[in-house]
């Protein structure tokens, strides 16, 4: 079972980068870090994922360590509707989504 | 038009009565999932089903029933409900092929148990 663990919650100022951060010490060599967010009353959405290699998409970036025992998702300039909680999930726990980062961006 | 859809969205009911929350997907998965989140909890997994014959419990699943109808519909069935039931629960697919395997969810459904 590979765990994870984010902090609860974060808050940000608008237009300046976020990074999230998650740490995975457990996984294993061929599970994906897959991240999602959840906006307020709707259900989570996919965000990116990676395996090894710092992956780019229009919504965030995703940062992994060399050992990949942790990884960071980055949004560039975080805009209100950023607001939401960011869940990061091993492939191998693809069905627990966790209590995940609940992230403020003030105006 | 949304490719995951619940009904009904908002459902207040009373113990001991039968529920049924349905779902419906036009994204042609294979793959449907139950999850029911409570606040500070997370969502937790009920029930899944990876083709129409293919039904699996999930980390939660007493107290719940499903059905797949078809490929593109899952059920899930509280037989009696319970004030602890109450909470939102989500429907999802997702397509092990597809280029991220990343699972697709539905607004959810707000169960209320009196």
């Amino acid at each position: 079972d590979a765990k994870t663990t984010q902090p609860n919650s974060m808050e940000s100022n608008e237009e300046e980068p976020v990074h999230l951060p998650c740490n995975h010490s457990t996984i294993s060599g061929t599970d994906y870090i897959h991240w999602y967010r959840q906006l307020p009353s709707q259900g989570p959405e996919y965000v990116i994922h990676g395996l090894t290699s710092n992956v780019n998409n229009r919504m965030a970036s995703l940062a992994i360590a060399e050992d990949r025992k942790s990884s960071t998702l980055i949004l560039h300039r975080a805009t209100l509707r950023d607001a939401a909680v960011y869940y990061c999930i091993p492939t191998r726990n693809q069905f627990y989504f966790g209590t995940g980062t609940s992230l403020t961006v003030i105006p | 038009d949304a490719d995951v859809t619940q009904t009904p969205r908002n459902r207040i009911t009373k113990t001991g009565k039968r529920i049924m929350l349905e779902c419906s997907q036009t994204k042609g998965h294979d793959r449907m999932y139950w999850y029911r989140q409570d606040p500070g909890l997370g969502l937790r997994l009920i029930y899944y089903s990876f083709d129409v014959k293919d039904i699996n419990k999930g980390e939660i699943s007493d107290g719940y029933s499903v059905s797949r109808q078809a490929q593109a519909k899952f059920s899930l069935s509280l037989e009696s409900a319970i004030p602890n039931q109450t909470a939102l629960y989500f429907c999802a697919t997702s397509d092990p092929a597809g280029r991220y395997n990343e699972q697709f969810f539905g607004p959810g459904t707000r169960l209320t148990v009196l």
